[in-house]
């Protein structure tokens, strides 16, 4: 099945915002409040961030956030940190499958 | 957290059982999937049991993989058969969190193993 498209690279200042975009279609992210973020460093499992769209784990910082609109959700990490120098999948429910999808990942680069 | 082990070397064609055991929360208690990651790419689906044990699993690997779980052990099993190069990567056991039957978010990884088909 196909990948949700996410940006391949998102690079930024310390301080700065940066937002990575994750486009579905009318069968999952537009259709659905069920888009999750990850956050994965290098040799390590992925970190939930964001569920239900725009919902934040306990622990997670409050400088991620995510949003949707229509068919493409959205995480913004603001006051950008070196520590969030990572891969970030995003996932969605989708109708015509019981597993769900993933993008295709962002590499977000520290300048 | 989850801990996986089982990962290895092996051979196309041939087999490996991976293990994921849980602690501070019960495996039969909750829908529990693998996920995983080819070497330098993105994530993909493999399967997921259900609490009440049903089980579904991806197209690329129906027919070859199971999903079993051990109770008095707190244990969930990936029995993986009929190994293909296109298999070998880090294989994730995650706890998934569910609202109606949809799978809204994957809130506990585990380390990952890997999986190495090669001659």
């Amino acid at each position: 099945q196909s990948a949700l498209t996410q940006p391949a690279s998102v690079s930024g200042s310390p301080g700065q915002s940066i937002t990575i975009s994750c486009t579905g279609t009318s069968s999952d992210v537009g259709g659905y409040n069920y888009v999750s973020w990850y956050q994965q460093h290098p040799g390590k499992a992925p970190k939930l961030l964001i569920y239900d769209v725009s919902s934040r784990p306990s622990g997670v910082s409050n400088r991620f956030s995510g949003s949707k609109s229509a068919n493409t959700a959205s995480l913004t990490i603001s006051g950008l940190q070196a520590e969030d120098e990572a891969d970030y999948y995003c996932s969605s429910y989708r109708s015509s499958s019981t597993l769900g999808v993933f993008g295709t990942g962002t590499k977000v680069t520290i300048l | 957290q989850v801990v996986e082990t089982g990962g290895g070397l092996v051979q196309p064609g041939g087999s490996l059982r991976l293990s994921c055991v849980a602690f501070e929360f019960t495996v039969s208690d909750n829908y529990m999937s693998w996920v995983r990651q080819a070497p330098g790419k993105g994530l993909e689906w493999v399967s997921i049991i259900y609490s009440g044990g049903t089980t579904y699993s991806a197209d690329s690997v129906k027919g070859r993989f199971t999903l079993s779980r051990d109770i008095s052990k707190n244990t969930l099993y990936l029995q993986m058969k009929s190994l293909r190069a296109e298999d070998t990567a880090v294989y994730y056991c995650v706890r998934s969190a569910m609202v109606q039957g949809i799978i809204i978010a994957l809130d506990i990884w585990g380390p990952g193993t890997l999986v190495t088909v090669s001659s």
